[in-house]
């Protein structure tokens, strides 16, 4: 089990430029979730899905666009890239009955330059 | 609005001192809280959940409702403890989904 797995783990984007991020998980769970830590701000939603054809909103969903058209993959897309969108990006999942335990990623480090 | 605060940036003790990483709370109904961390170069993982009761890597936490604490405490630091230790917070009125603290920083030197 590769557990999950984000591409890229560094991307450099200029302001305007777009991008996805790629999230996969091979454990067969339901929920999803994308989140960005900021420096001294801990981890904030982003985005999150319950299941395949099924997102919702986070916290800070501004400026970022996922679809979830698989069990397995939940992909982030940011459109316009701006500066304040400079952070490390984690993927999560669980398991339906939700224990609580999430299963991340590596993480995805992106600047906007 | 559920929110998880954690004061301290950053801890540093010695190997073999006591260390605590303090979790505030606010929410108004029952919650459910959990210590992740994070090892250099490793994911983030779950250490401990309350719910749970459990001692992990001789980390402990206790639930405290009238304070709306839940601070992280080991009585032995070990240099392997050094890692990124964030609080988290879930409810059931928001979706099941997990809300973080800042973080905080341990450092156990030798």
């Amino acid at each position: 089990n590769a557990g999950v797995t984000q591409t890229p783990k560094f991307r450099i984007l200029k302001i305007g430029q777009s991008m996805t991020l790629q999230c996969t998980q091979d454990m067969n769970h339901n929920y999803m979730y994308w989140y960005r830590q900021d420096p001294g701000m801990g981890l904030k939603l982003i985005y999150y899905s319950v299941g395949a054809g099924i997102t919702d909103k986070g916290e800070v969903p501004n400026g970022y666009n996922v679809s979830r058209s698989t069990t397995e993959d939940f992909p982030l897309r940011l459109e316009l890239a701006a500066p304040s969108q400079t952070s490390v990006y984690f993927c999560a999942s669980s398991i339906w009955t939700d224990t609580g335990e999430l299963f991340f990623g590596e993480g995805s480090r992106l600047t906007v330059l | 609005a559920q929110r998880v605060t954690q004061p301290e940036k950053l801890l540093s003790v010695f190997k073999g001192a006591p260390v605590e990483l303090k979790c505030n709370y606010s929410y108004s109904g029952s919650p459910e809280l959990f210590w992740y961390v994070q090892y250099s170069r490793q994911r983030l993982q779950l250490l401990l959940r309350h719910i749970s009761r459990e001692s992990i890597k001789g980390f402990t936490a206790d639930l405290n409702k009238g304070e709306t604490s839940f601070h992280l405490k080991k009585p032995f630091a070990q240099e392997e403890d050094s890692a990124m230790y964030y609080c988290a917070l879930r409810s059931k009125a928001a979706g099941n989904k997990l809300t973080f603290g800042g973080g905080t920083r341990v450092l156990v030197k030798p």
